[in-house]
Order: structure tokens, then C-alpha cells, then sequence
């Protein structure tokens, strides 16, 4: 497996309090992603990184802000949680030149 | 804008039988990559194969083998002699120029091999 590890792995939440997920990596890769995955939308993506400090908004970005202070992590931060939200959210690695590597997913219910 | 689409959101076949999954892609770009990945029931996302637009030869891997067209814009998954463990939903995805721009995916294509 690619080191990547994220947390928590579940978490239920109520509507309108503040959510950040965690993503870490080992891989000391360039790019990191957040997707979330939703039945009849396959993985979409939120946000992704290309270096430490930037970032850039991917198609379903409403609601989200990351972060990449250091390389190793990339935050995924929801401000004020709403139903809409209740996904499976994953992050990715990737290098120039190399396929995307998944971590195990965070199940998040907003309730 | 690129986008790729997966019509078959079901199949179910019965073990040995083989079963082609289908994936068709737009895209302007002229240098892309696509990919298939493997999510089990377990749900972790598993990287199967990647290939660049330059390169339409045909891709065998034990009993997994892949067919790039560009001419019908597809790149089919084909599993021969499918076995129970192959029950998983597969995504087709697409990439253009291999940056680190967004990685499409279709909605994915979930398989249902029956002892």
C-alpha cells in the first residue's frame, strides 16, 4: 500500500458545526487530492494540491477549503457541515508521472 | 472540458463466464492518460492499470486484459474466466497531460460475479 493514511475513518457529525479530515502521507509525492463518492456520481473531485500552499478547487468545491502547510498532509476542512455533505470522502497521492495511489476512505454522516 | 462515461451500472454474470466492462472518454487534449481502478467491497480504491494516448496497444495482465481505441474513444476492461472475487465496482478515469489537474472519473460499473 501507498503510505497514505487517513483520519478519522468515521465520523458522525450534526449540521452546521466544523469538520476537518486529515489526509497523511509517506510517499513525500507532489500532488494531493480529496474526492468524495456518492452513489450514481462515482468520485468527484474537491480540492486537490500541487505543492505545499497551493491549491486548487476541483468540480465539487462549494462548502470545502483545504490546506498543505507541509507536504505530508492536506487538510479538508468543512466550515459548516450540512446534509449534503454525509459522503465517503478520500484523499489521493500522486507523482509526476505515476497513477493516483487511494487512501482507505473517511465515512462522514452529517446528521 | 473532459468527461467520461461508464453506461453499464450493472452486470452480473455467473463465475467462468468473461464480461467486458465499458468505458468511452471525451476529451480535447491530445496527450491523456486513462486508468481503471478496482474498488471491492472492502471500499478501497485499487489501481489497475494507466494508459497514455500514445499508446493504443492492447494490454493483457493474467486474466485481465484491456482494449484502447481512440478511433471509438474508448478503453474496455475485459475479464476472462471471471471468478467471485472479481465482484467489485471498477472505475474508468482520465487524466489530460499527466499534470496534476483532475483526475476524471466515470460512474463506475459494479460487477457481480455468481458462484
Amino acid at each position: 500500500d501507498a503510505g497514505i493514511t487517513q483520519s478519522p475513518r468515521h465520523k458522525v457529525t450534526e449540521t452546521g458545526t466544523p469538520v476537518t479530515l486529515r489526509c497523511h502521507q509517506t510517499e513525500n509525492h507532489r500532488y494531493m487530492y480529496w474526492y468524495r463518492q456518492d452513489p450514481g456520481h462515482g468520485l468527484r473531485l474537491i480540492h486537490y494540491s500541487y505543492g505545499v500552499k497551493d491549491t486548487d478547487k476541483g468540480e465539487v468545491s462549494d462548502g470545502y477549503s483545504v490546506s498543505r502547510s507541509k507536504t505530508e498532509d492536506f487538510l479538508l476542512t468543512l466550515e459548516s457541515a450540512t446534509s449534503s455533505q454525509t459522503s465517503v470522502y478520500f484523499c489521493a497521492i500522486r507523482e509526476t508521472g505515476s497513477p493516483l495511489h487511494f487512501g482507505n476512505g473517511t465515512r462522514l454522516t452529517v446528521t | 472540458a473532459q468527461k467520461v462515461t461508464q453506461a453499464q451500472t450493472e452486470i452480473s454474470v455467473v463465475e467462468k463466464e468473461d464480461v467486458t466492462l465499458d468505458c468511452v472518454y471525451e476529451t480535447r487534449d491530445t496527450t491523456y492518460y486513462l486508468f481503471w481502478y478496482k474498488q471491492p467491497p472492502s471500499g478501497e480504491l485499487v489501481f489497475l492499470i494507466r494508459r497514455n494516448s500514445f499508446d493504443e496497444q492492447n494490454e493483457i495482465s493474467g486474466r485481465y486484459s484491456w482494449n484502447f481505441q481512440k478511433s471509438t474513444s474508448s478503453f474496455n476492461f475485459t475479464i476472462t474466466a471471471s471468478q467471485v472475487v472479481d465482484s467489485a465496482v471498477y472505475f474508468c478515469a482520465l487524466i489530460r497531460n499527466n499534470a496534476g489537474n483532475m483526475l476524471t472519473f466515470g460512474g463506475g460499473t459494479r460487477l457481480m460475479v455468481k458462484p
